[in-house]
């Protein structure tokens, strides 16, 4: 088993729809949660970060955590064709020596 | 730097050359980690310094690669006697010494070894 698993995809949504990428992972020492965007050919982009459980918006990106089922995601609302990328969950350890463990991504589709 | 600058963009080897990739980070970002990302999957940590110290190297997939930041700043991914399964994208990442930042990542390095 992966220390991160994510469903690879590809998702599709329409334009306008809301788009819901989910992330499990097995290291419960895990503190700090955070997303990335990679557009193809690029490097990944910080986009989120979340700490504790519950919910944490930022514009049209929800990022929700819940460290009892190891469980987080990201819902991103009026999805826009500009999103179509692969998405990189990433959780790392709260120590002066941690490494993000990314998971392989989802990719996500937004069809105008 | 405004950003992590990596270099070169792109490298093609001949099998069995020897190989070194450079990381210039954010001033000021102490924490810098270098990444393998092979096509469709997740970036694969390699190693990760504090300052000049290597903290952790355990990701270095054998003893032909080597990763040094002897200053502090700039970093080097030196891979010697290159195979073809070397080939990848190699990411160099930095991040405030705060505990639970994110990382800012280079455009990377694409390395083809023929």
């Amino acid at each position: 088993q992966k220390e991160v698993e994510q469903n690879s995809g590809p998702l599709s949504v329409p334009e306008g729809a809301i788009a819901s990428l989910n992330c499990t992972y097995s290291d419960r020492g895990s503190q700090s949660f955070f997303w990335y965007r990679q557009y193809s050919g690029k490097s990944p982009e910080l986009i989120m970060s979340i700490y504790s459980n519950g919910d944490k918006e930022d514009g049209r990106f929800t990022a929700q955590l819940n460290k009892a089922s190891q469980y987080v995601s990201l819902l991103i609302r009026d999805s826009q064709p500009s999103d179509s990328a692969t998405y990189l969950c990433a959780p790392q350890p709260n120590t002066n020596a941690g490494k993000s463990t990314f998971g392989d991504g989802t990719t996500l589709t937004v069809k105008p | 730097g405004a950003g992590v600058s990596q270099s070169p963009r792109y490298k093609v080897a001949k099998r069995g050359q020897d190989v070194a990739l450079r990381c210039d980070p954010i001033s000021g970002h102490v924490s810098l980690f270098w990444y393998q990302q092979a096509l469709g999957q997740g970036p694969e940590f390699l190693t990760y310094f504090q300052n000049e110290a290597q903290l952790d190297k355990s990701g270095l997939p054998s003893d032909r690669f080597f990763a040094e930041r002897p200053e502090g700043s700039v970093s080097t991914l030196k891979i010697q006697r290159t195979q073809q399964e070397d080939s990848a994208v190699y990411l160099c990442a930095s991040s405030s010494i705060r505990v639970g930042y994110g990382y800012t990542f280079g455009s990377g390095t694409r390395l083809t070894v023929v």
